[in-house]
């Protein structure tokens, strides 16, 4: 009974680093969604996916891709990594009445 | 552009007491409201869903309404404990089924023995 698994939990990144977030869920969920959180500022929605092959653009996209070629799967990329993205990442996997989000991924850049 | 706010300032209470959390929204006409809570160093758990037309929802200690001409709601937690202390935030839904949640900033609450 997994749910939502987030991978890594920690990550520290020098600038210009790429990586990618990790997102899998195992609802059987059309909607999985990114965002952020940073102190005082609540959760930032970065992008969305209404299913396979579809994905949208939230507030705060700019530095981050995402694909869904699966329904279980959403991953998260950052192209070249600046300081301004050190952040803590959740990953959400929605029904139709709530969502369910993964441990958190604490990213920090230097 | 639309805008979710809660109350940024920590609310204290004592034990035992009823606490009152605020989220109030513009520019938004959403389906339903939800509100979740968040510990520290986890991921915010869903706690209550009420819809456009409900006024009202309740389940054990809690009870959220909904004015969508206020274009507020409410987040009652009666007979609080420290237990219930945490961040409690608030969500909004459109209409247009993308699974597309946007969030409060969040409240915390701080109940005192």
């Amino acid at each position: 009974n997994a749910g939502v698994t987030q991978t890594p939990k920690f990550q520290v990144l020098k600038t210009g680093q790429s990586m990618t977030l990790q997102c899998a869920q195992d609802m059987n969920h059309e909607y999985m969604s990114w965002y952020r959180q940073d102190p005082g500022m609540g959760l930032r929605l970065i992008h969305y996916s209404v299913g396979a092959g579809i994905t949208d653009q939230g507030e705060v996209p700019n530095g981050y891709n995402v694909s869904r070629s699966t329904t279980e799967d959403f991953p998260l990329r950052l192209l070249s990594a600046a300081p301004s993205q050190t952040s803590v990442y959740f990953c959400a996997s929605t029904s139709r009445t709530e969502a369910f989000f993964g441990q958190g991924t604490r990213l920090t850049v230097v | 552009s639309q805008k979710i706010e809660q109350n940024s300032e920590a609310l204290n209470i004592q034990e035992g007491k009823t606490a009152t959390l605020t989220c109030n929204y513009t520019n938004y006409s959403p389906a339903y409201l939800q509100w979740y809570r968040q510990d520290p160093g986890r991921g915010p758990v869903f706690l209550l869903l009420i819809r456009e037309n409900e006024k009202e929802k309740r389940k054990e200690r809690l009870k959220v309404t909904f004015d969508t001409t206020l274009k507020q709601s409410l987040f009652h937690i009666t007979a609080s404990q420290p237990a219930d202390s945490a961040t409690y935030l608030c969500a909004l839904y459109g209409s247009s089924n993308t699974g597309k949640l946007i969030f409060g900033q969040g409240t915390t609450l701080q109940v005192k023995p």
